[in-house]
């Protein structure tokens, strides 16, 4: 167990609605990254924040958007679902941004 | 762009047998780290290096990190049906950086 948790576990749910995918990240830790992994795909960097604040941006879509609230746990927002969004979504956190980062057990998004 | 080139991208071997693999880059780091994912889940911290030339065990698993701070190398030994998975090497590349390789793809046959 990293001491990252996501939820949910699974999400299912239709083209064009919109879900809110939730992270808590390891007790001390102050940075949190989201990752998206698609079938038998490696990790593409989504977004990270540190301490509140956006630090970095990867390939995230504009449909996507993501906070950090002052207690430290992460929302990743996902609107105007596609069928391509179906993927595995990680959460990690690390202490700070140059440290290594824990990996939580993701969401498994399926959109129909 | 792609930051670190690991090899190989996958690997049928028997159980058994010893396992190398490697992660260079034309770019000195600092640290680099071994992360091995199952299917479904996320990507677990196997072993993390600091320094240039560092030999670091986790059991059967083996890393070093290369002494021209460019490379780093996995080593399994005597594999078994449950080192099944992707192992990612990867690195912290600054304040707001972080590079994953794209994985190699281990098949152990019992």
């Amino acid at each position: 167990d990293s001491g990252v948790t996501q939820t949910p576990k699974h999400l299912i749910t239709a083209t064009g609605q919109r879900v809110t995918l939730r992270c808590s990240p390891r007790s001390g830790d102050l940075s949190v990254y989201w990752y998206q992994q698609s079938l038998d795909q490696g990790l593409q960097f989504l977004i990270q924040y540190y301490n509140g604040e956006e630090r970095a941006k990867g390939n995230i879509l504009e449909r996507f958007s993501a906070q950090q609230f002052p207690d430290l746990h992460s929302e990743l927002n996902l609107s105007s679902l596609e069928l391509g969004d179906s993927a595995l979504y990680f959460c990690a956190s690390s202490v700070s941004p140059n440290n290594e980062q824990f990996f939580g057990p993701g969401t498994r998004l399926t959109v129909l | 762009g792609q930051q670190l080139n690991q090899s190989p991208q996958s690997m049928f071997i028997q159980e058994g047998e010893d396992v190398s693999m490697n992660c260079t880059s034309s770019s000195i780091f600092n640290t680099w780290l071994w992360y091995k994912q199952d299917p479904g889940e996320g990507p677990v911290l196997l072993i993390a290096l600091y320094k240039a030339g560092e030999l670091t065990s986790n059991g059967r698993l083996t890393a070093q990190f290369g002494i021209t701070r460019k490379d780093s190398f996995l080593n399994i030994s005597a594999s078994i049906p449950s080192d099944v998975g992707i192992y990612f090497c990867a690195t912290p590349a600054g304040f707001n950086k972080f590079y994953f390789g794209s994985g190699t793809k281990l098949n152990v046959k019992p």
